[in-house]
């Protein structure tokens, strides 16, 4: 099975920052990188798919980069919305796995 | 639109089986894969299972042996079945489908609340 890391588990920014979360895969998954919001006691939301396509709706200050086995998301611009937990997930193969999450908070 | 809904059993006691349906609304289920995750409280997200339009399942292999999803193309309705179920299967469980291409995850259910206690 493909493991996934993040980190760092959690950070604080300051309004309008930028902010950078690295998902790593314990093998390569191509592009097959998926990235999920979950605000608290909120349903998760996809962000990004293969691994910097922005779902419709999604603000533009969200962007994704990466292949094969190491990813980022950034946020630039960081807004009080934001604070949420982010995960990573490989739809590459199944098991389809998620990263432990990073908590974003505002300083 | 695409709407999710889900419903099924919220307490359980041990050794009972969990059974949770989701309904899409708005589409049929052909051409998505249908997953379940699972969140234990205060942790992350942990897959369980999917089911794609051709009646293809695939298991997170730590529960495979307790696990079943299936699927109702002419109610559009997908299933998860947990057998077995202890204190460690609480949480919430919520249902997702989306296409291979586009992440998988593009439509979510509001989730339901499981918990296992004698």
């Amino acid at each position: 099975d493909i493991q996934m890391t993040q980190s760092p588990s959690s950070l604080s920014a300051s309004l309008g920052d930028r902010v950078t979360i690295t998902c790593r895969a314990s093998q390569g998954i191509a592009n097959y990188l998926a990235w999920y919001q979950q605000k608290p006691g909120k349903v998760p939301n996809l962000l990004i798919y293969a691994t910097s396509t922005l779902q419709s709706g999604v603000p533009g200050r969200f962007s994704g980069s990466g292949s094969g086995t190491t990813f980022t998301l950034t946020i630039t611009n960081l807004q009080p919305e934001d604070v949420a937990t982010y995960f990573c997930q490989n739809y590459y193969t199944a098991p389809r796995t998620f990263g432990p999450g990073t908590k974003v908070e505002i300083k | 639109q695409v709407q999710v809904q889900q419903w099924g059993a919220g307490l359980l006691k041990p050794s009972e089986t969990l059974s949770l349906t989701c309904a899409v609304y708005g589409r049929s289920l052909s051409g998505y894969y249908w997953t379940w995750i699972r969140q234990p409280p205060g942790k992350g997200l942990e897959w369980i299972g999917e089911i794609n339009q051709i009646g293809t399942t695939n298991y997170n292999p730590s529960l495979r042996s307790r696990v079943t999803v299936s699927q109702d193309t002419s109610k559009r309705q997908f299933s998860l079945r947990l057998t077995s179920v202890t204190a460690a299967d609480t949480g919430v469980y919520y249902c997702a489908g989306g296409r291979y291409t586009s992440g998988m995850g593009t439509y979510w259910g509001p989730g339901t609340l499981v918990s296992v206690s004698s």
